[in-house]
Parts: structure tokens; C-alpha cells; sequence
């Protein structure tokens, strides 16, 4: 069966400091990857989504980025947090058939930026 | 342009009272809809989702809820709720011929005993 993975759980950084968190999937090859942020009592806010290797989709311009680069494999990075970037982050998959199949999300990062 | 509306923010049912969440897409063709729950701090689990068919479709935690084409809606319904039901709901919309999903802002449920 597949399952989708997701570190750190936590992470609590300063403004301006580096950001890397990762999101593998097993039990399955070519999927869709997206990263969502979920703001304190908000909605999802879809952030990047990738349909294969090196392929990254930016849906909100801001100081995140994404990579992929291996098949299962999701990075979402910053190289200088703002103290906006605090919220929770979901990765979540999607079998890459060119349509909008089920997601399925891990179980999320929460950041703080102080 | 696609989206997806829950015009409830935070609803509040007594524990065996019935619940019904209201969802409303805008969608160009004929959409996947889905419903996801969260609990607090947790990711997103799948509660039912229609892809063709039967417009009443069931789902788990004896969910069920119903597509109506005319009034472009999805709304999520359980005869009977628990207080394991207090969580996040969310409705997604999908296409099928593009990759992407839009989801609602999402609706509180609180449930008193």
C-alpha cells in the first residue's frame, strides 16, 4: 500500500533563516506531489505541484520554492523565512494519470517563524 | 474560473443530532468532488468522493453525501453525529482532464454533548 511521509513534524526557526522540508511517497511511481499551507484557521493554499522529475508548477508567488528530484521525492525550501511563512504544511499525492485523481495527504509539518 | 465554496465557517450540533455540511463548486464540466476531514494538527483523510455514477455516495464514518447537478452542490450529510466528528471539513473539486484541485476554506464542526 502507499504512504506518504513528511519531516520534520515541528520546526521552530528565526527570520531569515534557511528552510527544508521533505515529503516521500512509497508504494507507487509517477505520481503527482503538491504542497499545500494551511494558515491558522484557513483554508488550503496550494503552493506548488510537480507531475514528474525536475517539473515544479508555482500557483503563489513568494519566497518558498520546490524541487523534486527524484520521483518520489518533494522538497519545499526557503532561503530566507518571513514570519508569514508560519503555518502548516501538507504534502499530498496524487496517482499521475492527467486527471484530477484522489489525494492523498501526509500528515504535515508545522513551522513557526519567530 | 473554478472554485469552491463552503458557506458555513463553524457549526455547532448536539452529539446525535444530524448534520448536513453545505458545499457549492463552479466548474466548467462535470467535476470529481470530495470530502476530506481533519482533526487538529493531523493531515487530511479522505471521508468519500464521486467520480460518476450514483449521486448519493457513502463513504466512511457512515458519511454520505450527494451530488446535484442542478444546484451545483455536494453537500455532506450523517444521520447521527459523535463527538469524534468534531474536526475540519473540507470540499475539493477536481478536473478530469487537468491535474489541478481546489478546495473550499473549509467548515469547524464542534459537537456538545
Amino acid at each position: 500500500s502507499q504512504t506518504i511521509h513528511q519531516w520534520p513534524a515541528t520546526l521552530v526557526q528565526p527570520v531569515g533563516s534557511p528552510l527544508s522540508l521533505e515529503c516521500t511517497v512509497e508504494g507507487t511511481s509517477n505520481p503527482n506531489l503538491y504542497w499545500y499551507r494551511q494558515a491558522a484557521g484557513r483554508g488550503l493554499q496550494l503552493l506548488f505541484y510537480s507531475v514528474g522529475i525536475g517539473q515544479i508548477s508555482s500557483e503563489v508567488p513568494q519566497n518558498l520554492s520546490a524541487s523534486r528530484p527524484q520521483d518520489r521525492q518533494f522538497i519545499l525550501s526557503s532561503k530566507k523565512l518571513l514570519l508569514s511563512d508560519s503555518g502548516f504544511y501538507l504534502c499530498a499525492w496524487t496517482q499521475g494519470t492527467g486527471r484530477s485523481d484522489t489525494q492523498y495527504f501526509g500528515p504535515g509539518t508545522r513551522l513557526t517563524v519567530l | 474560473a473554478q472554485s469552491v465554496t463552503q458557506p458555513d465557517i463553524h457549526i455547532t450540533v448536539s452529539e446525535g443530532a444530524s448534520l448536513e455540511l453545505r458545499c457549492n463548486y463552479s466548474y466548467g464540466a462535470t467535476p470529481y468532488l470530495f470530502w476530506y476531514v481533519q482533526s487538529p494538527g493531523q493531515g487530511l483523510q479522505l471521508l468519500l468522493k464521486y467520480f460518476s455514477g450514483d449521486t448519493l455516495v457513502q463513504g466512511i464514518k457512515g458519511f454520505e453525501a450527494e451530488f446535484k447537478r442542478s444546484q451545483s452542490s455536494f453537500n455532506l450529510r450523517k444521520p447521527s453525529v459523535h463527538w469524534s466528528d468534531a474536526a475540519e471539513y473540507f470540499c475539493a473539486v477536481g478536473a478530469q482532464t487537468s491535474n489541478q484541485f481546489y478546495f473550499g476554506t473549509g467548515t469547524s464542526l464542534t459537537v456538545i454533548p
